[in-house]
């Protein structure tokens, strides 16, 4: 059981590049969520989706795009890459196994443009 | 998107030492409070989730409090120990129909051996 995984570990993209950042898990959660860390700021929510199938903005959507495969993968693609997009990103899911949404995260990818 | 304030940014404590923190957040539709650990080089990770005002909820020397009404957590560590330095992120969820969190910016505990 692997939990949440995601590639790559480690990006650098120059402005203008596009790249795709690959998420799954393997806990058969229904939501799944994409955040980005910077420094001083809290995690703050990319896109999500309450289950396959469905996608929704967060609080810091542009410039980026999102799919769900499927009820395991849900990728993060930037299709121009700026440098303001230079951040830690954070994939996580959640299941309602009760009524309050407990969030599983995988170990991030750090991306840097230049 | 909640406004949510955690105090202080940063501590440190001695070995042994009690600590606490505090996370404030907007009291109207409240749904739920959860509270995660962050180790450096590693991802967060769920403490307590609480509910109901005057939850309390206990893992260890860690504990924390709930007040839904005036909108704060108290999370309490009883006799630091080095591994307990991390940061400590609260996050609150409203009532607005779909899973989402607004995380604090969080609380960086370094205790000193």
């Amino acid at each position: 059981n692997a939990g949440v995984t995601q590639t790559p570990k480690f990006q650098v993209l120059k402005t203008g590049q596009s790249m795709t950042l690959q998420c799954a898990q393997d806990m058969n959660h229904n939501s799944m969520y994409w955040y980005r860390q910077d420094p001083g700021m809290g995690l703050r929510l990319i896109y999500y989706s309450a289950s396959e199938g469905t996608t929704d903005k967060g609080e810091v959507p542009n410039g980026y795009n999102v799919s769900r495969l499927n009820k395991r993968e849900f990728s993060l693609r930037l299709e121009s890459a700026a440098p303001s997009q230079t951040s830690v990103y954070f994939c996580a899911s959640s299941a309602p196994a009760s009524l309050s949404y407990e969030q599983y995260f995988g170990p991030g990818t750090r991306l840097t443009v230049t | 998107i909640l406004n949510v304030e955690q105090s202080p940014q940063s501590l440190h404590v001695q070995e042994g030492d009690s600590t606490n923190f505090t996370c404030s957040f907007p009291s109207s539709n409240f749904y739920a409070l959860h509270w995660y650990r962050w180790e450096t080089a590693k991802s967060p990770e769920a403490l307590f989730v609480m509910t109901l005002n005057g939850d309390e909820k206990k893992k260890g020397r860690i504990s924390a409090t709930l007040n839904t009404k005036e909108g704060y957590s108290y999370l309490y560590i009883k006799g630091s120990q080095p591994e307990d330095s991390a940061t400590y992120l609260c996050a609150p969820q409203n009532s607005g129909g779909y899973q989402k969190v607004t995380f604090g910016i969080g609380t960086k505990l370094q205790v000193i051996p």
